[in-house]
């Protein structure tokens, strides 16, 4: 069956522009969460759905960053008067079921590059 | 700020060598998770523990829970080119998210 799979792979803006990430989950899967990855670090947690809600916003960095699943399937995360700072490879990971222990599925990512 | 740091941070060895990685925190985990990365690619489940002192075989590799849940490590036997990349451990605390460790980069020459 189809894995989770982001759109683009590649993104480049420029400083100022706004863009959007799109993820499509493993079909059925009911928890969504997005990462923010730096080259050479470990992913770092930006936001969680359950279904149509998010349940946790907290890693989001600021208010130039939010996300949508308005259909309890893809997700969109935008990112509003992009900066340099912002350039890093996003993940999304979908998981069958909430809670920590299970097993989340990631997608190839999106990398970002802010001129 | 990291609350899971791993080390070493890189690892470079010869195939057939044996080699282990720590992931080490100040904080209790309820779950632990292992994940490998390769370039251009999300990160791929290895395995969860849950039980402090708790120790799981995947084939050659082998990765123990902390009993206090505070800390974990990996460890590979006979190592093989095929390891080759981004070892990651995550942990769960009774919340939905994970956090991600520091991450070590294995490279294993033939």
């Amino acid at each position: 069956g189809a894995g989770v799979s982001q759109t683009p792979s590649n993104k480049v803006t420029e400083k100022g522009k706004y863009v959007e990430l799109r993820c499509d989950p493993i079909s059925g899967h009911t928890a969504l969460y997005w990462y923010r990855q730096s080259l050479g670090q470990g992913p770092e947690f930006l936001i969680y759905f359950q279904g149509t809600g998010a349940a946790d916003d907290s890693g989001l960095p600021n208010d130039r960053f939010f996300a949508v699943r308005p259909e309890g399937s893809v997700s969109t995360l935008k990112i509003q008067r992009t900066e340099r700072g912002d350039s890093a490879v996003y993940l999304c990971a979908s998981s069958p079921r909430q809670g920590s222990y299970n097993e989340q599925f990631f997608g190839p990512g999106t990398r970002l590059t802010v001129l | 700020t990291q609350l899971l740091e791993q080390s070493p941070q890189f690892l470079s060895i010869q195939e057939g060598e044996n080699l282990t990685v720590y992931c080490n925190s100040s904080s209790v985990f309820s779950s632990l998770q292992w994940y490998r990365q390769e370039p251009g690619e999300g990160p791929v489940l290895l395995v969860t523990v849950v039980t402090g002192g708790e120790v799981k075989k995947l084939k050659r590799l082998t990765f123990q829970f902390g009993d206090a849940r505070k800390d974990s490590s990996l460890h590979i036997t006979a190592a093989q080119p095929g390891d080759t990349g981004l070892y990651l451990c995550a942990g769960g605390r009774n919340t939905d998210k994970l956090i991600f460790g520091t991450g070590t980069r294995l490279q294993v020459f033939p």
